[in-house]
């Protein structure tokens, strides 16, 4: 089975902090995802990645950064954490871009209070 | 760029009842189609997709879902429900150029599925 891990469950961070969101996957999968979900919005893309060291803007990019060093792991920046970042975020990763491979497999989340 | 409305942000049934949760999406190109489940404290999972083919897609544990083209809808339905239902429900879609979407979803806001015994 496809496994997506992130690092923490629950961060509690101060305004102000960088905050670093850690993502590992162990299925060689090409494409990796950041997404923030908050009620009544549903998920939101902040950033993805198709390749090591490529990365593309999402749709609420603001305030985030993002790392690709190696295929397995994608990195969540935030680099000045403020209260309304406080949220539940997820990672994600598929094998590639037709069909079946766009099915993407979620890690827990992570949930992020900033105070 | 497309769009993904669900309805109804929540949805209560009894157990044993038929329950149908509404998805409709905006796009002028093909897409793929997707309902993902979320049970509480944990990450997301397929239930279903559409990509190509039969426009009824079914999953292992009785839920199924039509793409209908026309209305660009994509409900997900179940005719008996459990208690073990009650989960928050997403549906996603990833915009298809030339069989491309480098797996990128657009989701809806969730509705959230309570099954009372």
């Amino acid at each position: 089975d496809v496994k997506v891990t992130q690092s923490s469950r629950y961060l509690v961070k101060r305004t102000g902090e960088k905050v670093f969101l850690e993502c590992v996957q162990d299925m060689d999968h090409e494409n990796m995802f950041w997404y923030r979900q908050d009620p009544g919005l549903g998920l939101r893309l902040i950033y993805f990645s198709y390749d090591v060291k490529m990365k593309e803007k999402g749709d609420i990019p603001e305030g985030y950064s993002v790392s690709r060093e190696k295929k397995e792991r994608f990195s969540l920046i935030l680099e000045s954490a403020s209260t309304n970042q406080t949220s539940m975020y997820l990672c994600a990763s598929s094998f590639g871009w037709t069909g079946d491979q766009t099915e993407a497999f979620f890690g827990q989340g992570t949930r992020l209070t900033v105070v | 760029a497309q769009s993904v409305t669900q309805l109804d942000s929540q949805v209560p049934v009894f157990e044993e009842a038929p329950v149908e949760l509404r998805c409709n999406y905006s796009s002028s190109v093909s897409v793929y189609l997707f309902w993902y489940v979320q049970y509480p404290n944990q990450g997301l999972q397929l239930l279903l997709k559409y990509l190509s083919g039969s426009t009824l897609v079914e999953s292992i544990n009785g839920f199924e879902a039509e793409f209908n083209k026309s209305q660009t809808s994509f409900h997900l339905r179940k005719p008996s429900v459990h208690i073990s239902d009650t989960a928050e429900y997403f549906c996603a879609v990833s915009v298809t150029a030339g069989g491309t979407s480098y797996g990128k979803l657009t989701f809806g806001q969730g509705t959230i599925l309570t099954v009372h015994p």
